[in-house]
């Protein structure tokens, strides 16, 4: 079975400030990672996958996130934010190949202050 | 732009009744699920369906839930006998399901308020 954390709940920053969201799994096979964001009143949008090869992956709205198999990590980032970045981010995996489903983290609110 | 949608987006029922989710996928997708997120909770995996029939479901996905496909656009999720803790926003997804990997795109969700 799978599982994600995500570290912080809620995470504030200042506008034009870079942030780092947080998110650990675990899992015994190999799996597929994601960032979803939800903006209020909104279903979920995929930001980034990492499915395979490079480690770095980039996404919508300048997001990026590193795949890291040692330490099960797949931390969001962005260097610089807006106040239109506020939102809920949830970190998701599922089991690689085939077409399962998302198993979802707790998810963490980004509130971007000006 | 293609869009999975839901309806209604806010549901209130007294415990006990039935209720009907209703989300229409996007026209060419394969794979439907649904999704529920208790209010301040993880979004769950409740079920998944291919081919006219269920392909996975989880330990939430009792006998009083059951889901459908009427005809060739709806997909509906059935609460048979509402109690409390159904409260929740419900999320349908859908995908290509063609070819290599393809994303899930979500709906808007209903909210429903069991009282």
């Amino acid at each position: 079975a799978q599982s994600v954390t995500q570290l912080d709940s809620q995470v504030p920053v200042f506008e034009e400030a870079p942030v780092e969201l947080r998110c650990n799994y675990s899992s015994s096979v190999s799996v597929y990672l994601f960032w979803y964001v939800q903006y209020p009143n909104q279903g979920l949008q995929l930001l980034l996958k990492y499915l395979s090869g490079s480690t770095l992956v980039k996404g919508i709205n300048g997001f990026e996130a590193e795949f890291n198999k040692s330490q099960t990590s797949f931390h969001l980032r962005k260097p610089s934010v807006h106040i239109s970045d506020t939102a809920e981010y949830f970190c998701a995996v599922s089991r690689a190949g085939g077409y399962n489903k998302l198993i979802f983290g707790a998810g963490t609110r980004l509130a971007v202050h000006p | 732009e293609p869009e999975v949608t839901q309806t209604p987006s806010h549901q209130v029922t007294q415990m006990g009744q039935e209720v009907i989710l209703r989300c229409v996928p996007i026209s060419n997708h394969l794979y439907f699920y649904w999704y529920r997120q208790i209010l301040g909770q993880k979004v769950e995996f409740l079920v998944s369906f291919y081919n006219n029939e269920i392909s996975e479901k989880s330990e939430i996905f009792d006998d009083q839930f059951s889901v459908e496909r009427p005809d060739g656009s709806n997909f509906t999720l059935k609460i048979r006998s509402t109690k409390l803790e159904d409260s929740a926003m419900y999320f349908c997804a859908s995908r290509e399901g063609r070819g290599s990997y393809n994303e899930q795109f979500f709906g808007p969700g209903t909210r429903l308020t069991v009282l």
